[in-house]
């Protein structure tokens, strides 16, 4: 299957700063990639739609002065959590779609970003 | 009310049994995916149903699609301790974008 890196895969934080998480897709262009949000055994939580050249498309409650997702290449989104507290501390999840797979609905993973703030 | 439901949400079985994972749906979707997630890393896709009815096998795991493309089951096997992780139905709607998951099924396989 096609690699979706996202780095970093873990970073912990002061309360009041800002954290910035790429998602780079390597071996394909990605016109979309997806971010997630997932807590604690339970399933991933849909943030945003990232396009490339566009604004994000935030899903209903999720602030998007919070979370602030750049898109400025075929290959790179990036997600900046944006003075964050401790309540924001979760694994943050993106994903990315080739545009070639079946029917346009496989989605690739990167491998996560466990984000603290303290 | 979430869109997949996936059902069960916590097994924990012995090596060596057979199990069944279902997701289900009152919409029709034009694919479903299934995932298999361990901690601290990202969902791993395991295979994509796209056709009604369709049986797919991967080793000691097989994944059917309801004819109605509204529900999916993901059936192990003969269960080893490798299996244990947390397995995610996603698709996508017919006529929709995003991708959209179940709430999971964690699966624990004692040796």
């Amino acid at each position: 299957g096609a690699v979706v890196s996202q780095h970093p895969s873990w970073v912990i934080c002061k309360s009041g700063t800002s954290v910035k998480i790429e998602c780079r897709s390597l071996d394909f262009q990605a016109t979309t990639m997806f971010w997630y949000r997932q807590f604690p055994k339970q399933s991933l939580m849909l943030m945003a739609t990232s396009n490339e050249g566009s604004k994000a498309t935030y899903e209903q409650g999720v602030e998007k002065d919070k979370f602030l997702i750049n898109h400025a290449s075929l290959t790179l989104s990036t997600l900046t959590v944006t003075s964050a507290h401790p309540e924001d501390s979760s694994f943050y999840i993106c994903s990315a779609r080739t545009g070639l797979e079946v029917l346009n609905t496989e989605a690739f993973f990167g491998q996560g970003t466990r984000l603290t703030v303290v | 009310t979430q869109l997949l439901e996936q059902s069960p949400q916590f097994l924990s079985i012995q090596e060596g049994e057979n199990l069944t994972v279902y997701c289900n749906s009152s919409s029709v979707f034009s694919s479903l995916q299934w995932y298999r997630q361990e901690p601290g890393e990202g969902p791993v896709l395991l295979v994509t149903v796209v056709t009604g009815g369709e049986v797919k096998k991967l080793k000691r795991l097989t994944f059917q699609f309801g004819d109605a493309r509204k529900d999916s089951s993901l059936h192990i096997t003969a269960a080893q301790p490798g299996d244990t992780g947390l397995y995610l139905c996603a698709g996508v709607r017919t006529g929709g974008f995003k991708t959209i998951f179940g709430a999971g099924t964690r699966l624990f396989v004692k040796a």
